[in-house]
């Protein structure tokens, strides 16, 4: 299985001010996916992270508030831009290999505007 | 559309006694993958066991084994001798091709 790392594990931010979180994977994966999960909640996808492509947004998710980039197999950011106290909430990369695989996550990241 | 229904909110459980948590979906296809994840207080996603929709035989994994109905459309995590440890989130999940849903979670309580 895939090992991620994300970072940072949580950060306290200003309103107006934009964060940038990182995910790598140990290993060449074919899908990276970001999440946002208020605690005790379930997961609401944000978008596909594409490969040396535009990232795939959900209804709800605009690319303006939440830049993804994604340039190689194993690494991918996301961007919180313009923070919000709205925006306080758990952030989740997920990354699978093709077919039959699952998704494997990493330790998310806590983030609070104040 | 693919949904993933958890009708149990919250479930308790004695230590060392035996829980089943609950899963149905709604799909149209044939071929697809069930998941079931623990996510415990420190926040990161387990993966504790999985079943191909084409394969009739139960998925087992130590004290975790699921009971998949193909015709219910149902896929319910049985947990056997529960531990304190077993205390989490528990989430089911729907794969097919590139889509993936999640259910809405199910807060396990291991008691003492």
């Amino acid at each position: 299985s895939a090992v991620i790392s994300q970072k940072p594990s949580r950060d306290i931010c200003q309103r107006g001010t934009s964060l940038t979180i990182q995910c790598q994977v140990d290993s060449q994966v074919t899908m990276m996916f970001w999440y946002r999960q208020q605690p005790g909640q379930s997961l609401t996808l944000i978008a596909t992270a594409n490969q040396g492509s535009e990232a795939t947004y959900e209804s709800g998710f605009v690319i303006d508030k939440f830049p993804i980039s994604r340039p190689n197999l194993t690494f991918s950011t996301l961007t919180v831009s313009n923070m919000s106290p709205e925006d306080s909430s758990i952030y989740l990369c997920s990354a699978t290999r093709g077919g039959r695989q699952p998704q494997h996550f990493g330790d998310g990241t806590r983030l609070s505007i104040l | 559309a693919q949904t993933v229904t958890q009708s149990q909110p919250e479930m308790s459980v004695q230590e060392a006694e035996t829980v089943t948590l609950s899963c149905t979906y709604d799909t149209s296809e044939s071929d697809y993958y069930l998941f079931w994840y623990k996510q415990p207080p420190s926040r990161q996603m387990i993966l504790v066991i999985r079943q191909e929709a084409y394969k009739q035989q139960n998925a087992t994994e130590n004290r975790f084994s699921v009971n998949f109905q193909k015709a219910a459309k149902s896929f319910s995590l049985k947990i056997s001798d529960s531990q304190l440890g077993d205390a989490a989130m528990y989430f089911c999940a729907y794969r097919r091709g590139n889509q993936f849903y999640f259910g809405t979670g199910t807060s396990l309580t291991v008691i003492p």
